[in-house]
């Protein structure tokens, strides 16, 4: 069974310092959302994708966060510098183009910043 | 922004009960969806159910959709230890360029 694939599912990290997550959705999949989840509360949409397009960043905060999906297949979010504040699961989803439907989601990235 | 509202915030029941959890949303949607996600994994897609639908059942859940009155219900019957999980609630709201937008979710605990 086809799944969205993340790396790593776990990163601790220093504060100011870079750090990378990456996912590969399902194939033909054209949608792609990354969502942060503080643990407790619900996915917070950060980016979503429509092939190699953004379609909605605006909860991204993009002086320190940025995501790319160069060929319209796997992404990368990169967090440069690293806050106590970020430390939580960021999550990769994807759907089927166009379609209003089920989200399939990856297992995440623990990502804890010390 | 978070849309959807789960109520209770957490519910513990005995293994065998009937657990019922709520979500109310703001804006009118296309369908609404409910997930599960166990403890530190991802998010797994249950059922969705259309805004022209009432109700909707998959095995042992049973969802139901008001319009309305912008809520929809999740009904788990005969509740077993597998069942405990936090229980999330997402819309796709009209005009959303299919994003979704989720509760806080409701986190289950079955008792054996």
């Amino acid at each position: 069974e086809a799944e969205v694939a993340q790396s790593p599912r776990y990163k601790i990290t220093e504060k100011s310092q870079a750090v990378a997550f990456w996912c590969d959705p399902i194939s033909g999949h054209a949608t792609l959302y990354w969502y942060r989840q503080i643990l407790g509360q619900g996915p917070e949409l950060l980016v979503q994708f429509q092939d190699e397009s953004v379609v909605d960043d605006s909860q991204l905060p993009k002086d320190r966060f940025s995501a790319e999906r160069l060929k319209g297949v796997d992404s990368t979010l990169k967090i440069q510098p690293a806050e106590l504040g970020d430390s939580a699961m960021y999550l990769c989803a994807s759907s089927r183009a166009g379609n209003s439907g089920e989200a399939f989601f990856g297992q995440g990235t623990r990502l804890t910043v010390v | 922004s978070q849309q959807g509202e789960e109520d209770p915030q957490a519910l513990s029941i005995q293994e065998g009960e009937n657990a019922t959890m709520n979500c109310s949303y703001k804006t009118s949607i296309n369908n609404l969806q409910w997930y599960r996600q166990n403890s530190g994994r991802g998010l797994v897609h249950l059922i969705l159910i259309r805004s022209n639908e009432r109700e909707k059942h998959s095995g042992r859940l049973r969802v139901t959709l008001d319009t309305s009155k912008k809520s929809s219900s999740l009904l788990i019957t005969a509740s077993r230890a597998a069942d405990t999980a936090s229980y999330f609630c997402a819309t796709d709201a009209l005009d959303s360029n299919y994003q979704l937008i989720w509760g806080a979710g409701t986190k289950l605990i079955i008792k054996p």
